[in-house]
């Protein structure tokens, strides 16, 4: 299986930082990673896929980039729905896996 | 705009078996591949398998052993079941599309908590 690593685990951040959270994949994935946000009692909701492409209605803040094996999930500027817990998927080949999610609070 | 809605039993005791059905409201159900992912705790997002309306299936290797699927294209409904539970099944379960190559999970039923205990 392809593990999936994901740093920080938890990060403080306030309202208009700029934040950006890790992937790194055991092995070479291409672009084959997708972005989730998931909020407490709530179902993920999917974010980025292709490691690059927005999902549709999804705000223009959220970036992401990275492709082989380091990826990375950027929020320009932090908003308050924005605190959340974030995690990766690799695409690449079943079994499909995530990563163990990045928790960020407000400071 | 495509829904899902899921529903079983929330509460299991060891041995007995798991059952899921996830209903799709809009869209095709047919065109796309549906999924069954949980959560826990201590092990995180867990894929479980993936089927298409044709019943064509692929699950992962850790679960394949113990899991069912099933397919109701009338009703646009697809079902999970999972034998000889234990505690390590705990966990929130949720259905969403995606699969069959296009891994991409980008509808999600609301999860269901199912809770094994004697």
């Amino acid at each position: 299986d392809i593990q999936m690593t994901q740093s920080p685990s938890s990060l403080s951040a306030s309202v208009g930082d700029r934040v950006t959270i890790t992937c790194r994949a055991s092995q070479k994935i291409d672009s084959y990673l997708n972005w989730y946000q998931q909020k407490p009692g709530k179902a993920p909701k999917f974010l980025i896929y292709a490691a690059s492409s927005l999902q549709s209605g999804v705000p223009s803040r959220f970036s992401g980039s990275g492709s082989g094996t380091d990826f990375t999930l950027t929020i320009s500027s932090l908003q308050p729905e924005d605190f959340a817990t974030y995690y990766c998927q690799q695409s690449y080949f079943p079994p499909l896996t995530f990563g163990g999610g990045t928790k960020v609070e407000i400071k | 705009q495509v829904q899902l809605q899921q529903w079983g039993a929330g509460l299991l005791k060891p041995s007995e078996t798991l059952s899921l059905t996830c209903a799709v409201y809009g869209g095709s159900f047919s065109d796309y591949y549906w999924s069954w992912i949980r959560q826990t705790p201590g092990k995180g997002l867990e894929w479980i398998g993936e089927m298409n309306h044709s019943g064509s299936t692929r699950f992962n290797p850790s679960l394949k052993s113990r899991v069912n699927t099933s397919v109701d294209t009338s009703q646009n409904h697809f079902s999970l079941k999972l034998t000889s539970v234990t505690a390590a099944d705990t966990a929130v379960y949720y259905c969403a599309r995606g699969g069959g190559g296009d891994w991409n999970f980008d509808y999600w039923g609301q999860g269901t908590l199912v809770t094994v205990s004697s």
